[in-house]
This record gives C-alpha cells, sequence and structure tokens, in this order.
C-alpha cells in the first residue's frame, strides 16, 4: 500500500518568505509527527497530531512555526519569515494510533533551503 | 547529557565481519527502544524493536540493559547493503509516549 508521502521533496526559498510544507499520512493512521534533521544533528521532534487536534506543540522552534491537520490526514508544516537556521530535512510520520507499541511509518521528506 | 548518544563513527569494516553498536539513553522513564536504519538522503525505517530478554533477526541482535540504560545492536557477517547510519532511539511514557528520541546515528560502511 501507499507510504507517507510528503511535497515538495526540495524547496530552495529566500530568507524572510514563507513557506508550506505538506504531509500525506497513511490511510487510516490517526496520529502524525513532524521532525526535523538538521545537517550533523539527530532528529528533532517539532509536533504531532491525534486526529485533528496537536496535544503538545512544545516542539516547535519558534513561534514562526505552526502545523495544522484537517480531516484526519493531510497535514501542512508553515514556516513565516524563514530563516537560514530553519535550512534542514523536514519529516513526517505516521501510526496507527499515538503512543508505545505503534510503529511510526516517515515520508521521505522535505529538503528546505533557505537561502 | 545528551538524551540519547551514540558514537558517530564511522565504522568501516570488511565484508563478513562482525560490527557492534552501542547507545546510551538518559531517561530512565523510556519504555520502548528501537534502532532505525537511514540510507543516504533517505527516510529512516524501523529495523527492530529492542527487548529487555534481548532479540534476534537474522544476522541482527539487539540487546537492552534498563539498570544501565545501555542499548546494542550486533551485526553479523556484513554485507555490502548494510552500508548504513544506524540510529538508536527511544519512545517515552505516558504524555511523552508519543515522541520519538533519536541519536545522531552509528554510520557503517562496508568494503568488499
Amino acid at each position: 500500500g501507499a507510504g507517507v508521502s510528503q511535497s515538495p521533496s526540495n524547496k530552495v526559498t529566500e530568507k524572510g518568505k514563507d513557506v508550506e510544507l505538506r504531509c500525506d499520512p497513511i490511510s487510516g493512521h490517526t496520529a502524525l509527527y513532524w521532525y526535523r534533521q538538521s545537517l550533523g544533528q539527530g532528529l528533532e521532534f517539532l509536533i504531532y497530531f491525534q486526529g485533528n487536534s496537536a496535544p503538545d506543540k512544545s516542539g516547535l522552534p519558534s513561534d514562526r512555526f505552526s502545523a495544522e491537520r484537517t480531516g484526519g490526514s493531510v497535514s501542512t508544516l508553515t514556516i513565516q519569515r524563514t530563516q537560514q537556521e530553519d535550512s534542514a530535512v523536514y519529516l513526517c510520520a505516521s501510526s496507527l494510533f499515538a503512543g508505545t507499541s505503534n510503529e511510526q511509518f516517515f515520508g521521505p521528506g522535505t529538503r528546505l533551503t533557505v537561502l | 547529557r545528551k538524551e540519547v548518544e551514540q558514537d558517530p563513527g564511522p565504522f568501516n569494516v570488511p565484508e563478513g565481519a562482525t560490527v557492534a553498536f552501542n547507545c546510551t539513553y538518559s531517561n530512565s522513564a523510556s519504555q520502548s527502544f528501537f534502532w532505525y536504519r537511514q540510507d543516504c538522503r533517505k527516510e529512516p525505517k524501523l529495523l527492530m524493536s529492542v527487548y529487555s530478554s534481548g532479540n534476534e533477526d537474522g544476522r541482527f541482535t539487539a540487546q537492552l540493559n534498563r539498570a544501565s540504560q545501555y542499548i546494542s545492536l550486533l551485526i553479523r557477517d556484513s554485507k555490502l547493503s548494510d552500508s548504513a547510519t544506524y540510529l538508536c532511539v527511544v519512545q517515552g511514557s505516558g504524555a511523552g509516549s508519543y515522541q520519538l528520541t533519536f541519536g545522531k546515528g552509528t554510520k557503517l560502511s562496508v568494503i568488499p
């Protein structure tokens, strides 16, 4: 079956512009997660959704970052007024339910470069 | 102290060698433990879960020592296709049970 898909696969933007990243989770998965992987760093948790609600937004690095999920499916991560330090690979994952014993399946990521 | 620490490597080993990776974690309340594999410029994929009793999947053996907060992965008879970065991952309990915490990864290169 289809896995997690993300778009765009690559995004180059200028400092100060807004960007929107999209994630399509595996059909039927109720939980959706966003992570960020910066060069030389481990994956960093950003936010997770259970259905359409985001119980924990504490991983978002600044108020320039926001995310939403509609219809319990597609999610978008928006970064406003991008900075060079936002350059990273943004990975989305989904699982059947949240919590332990629920494998998280990752999408291929969006590689964001802020010039 | 970082939450999950791994030796970054790289580990360069010949085909057929046995190689071991280690990982330590700081949160004693962590409940679940995994090894993920990440190929260059690809997404992480679950390699195996890690249990206190130890578990084996073909050439791969994982061990967990809760008292020492230590996780290991052993790869026997290395293949060229094993070349990748291996990520040690822990998952919390309760309110933190949804979040995976990743180490920075250990890079393995298997050479002919």
